[in-house]
């Protein structure tokens, strides 16, 4: 079975902190995604990335960046952590030339 | 704009009834899939239907696309309680890239009373 982890379930954090967010996928898969998840808006895509060191901006990456160093590891960064950045967020990953996408268990960030 | 949006927003139904959720989307696409979410937890994929088919099936699920009115519906039938979670709806535009970018809609919450 693929699995899909993140480095925390919850996390809290002070505005203006930097924020890391850490994804790990065990299956080799080239594709990693971070969405956003908020009550009436579904999921959002923030930045993917189709092979090591590189991205690509999804519908909504202003204020996040990412980084892909290794294959199986993709980072979301929030460079100075605000109020409306206070959400849930997924991590997901696929094979290239599949169509599913794996989720992680997702991350709760509360930003006070 | 969202491509994908669900209706109901929420649906409350007895254990042994039917579910029917909707999903409907704005531009073409090349396949869409439906997702389930337990409360807190990740996405979970439960079945993928491409442009060119019209109805598939899966154990208790049945999905159908009508691209011409560009909407789609889950069926899930004899539900049980565990049945209880979100359901999403996901829409992959066609295009020439090969990782598989989804626009998810804004989901359906299913509750199942035993």
């Amino acid at each position: 079975d693929v699995k899909v982890t993140q480095s925390s379930r919850y996390l809290v954090k002070r505005t203006g902190e930097k924020v890391f967010l850490e994804c790990v996928q065990d299956m080799d898969h080239e594709n990693m995604f971070w969405y956003r998840q908020d009550p009436g808006l579904g999921l959002r895509l923030i930045y993917f990335s189709y092979d090591v060191k590189m991205k690509e901006k999804g519908d909504i990456p202003e204020g996040y960046s990412v980084s892909r160093e290794k294959k199986e590891r993709f980072s979301l960064i929030l460079e100075s952590a605000s109020t409306n950045q206070t959400s849930m967020y997924l991590c997901a990953s696929s094979l290239t030339g599949k169509e599913t996408q794996y989720f992680g268990p997702g991350t709760r960030l509360l930003v006070l | 704009s969202q491509q994908g949006e669900e209706d109901p927003q929420a649906l409350s139904i007895q254990e042994g009834e039917n579910a029917t959720m909707n999903c409907s989307y704005k531009t073409s696409i090349n396949n869409l899939q439906w997702y389930r979410q337990n409360s807190g937890r990740g996405l979970v994929h439960l079945i993928l239907i491409r442009s060119n088919e019209r109805e598939k099936h899966s154990g208790r699920l049945r999905v159908t696309l009508d691209t011409s009115k560009k909407s789609s519906s889950l069926l899930i039938t004899a539900s049980r309680a565990a049945d209880t979670a979100s359901y999403f709806c996901a829409a992959r535009s066609p295009g020439g890239t090969s990782y598989g970018k989804l626009t998810f809609g804004q989901g359906t919450i299913l509750t199942v009373h035993p």
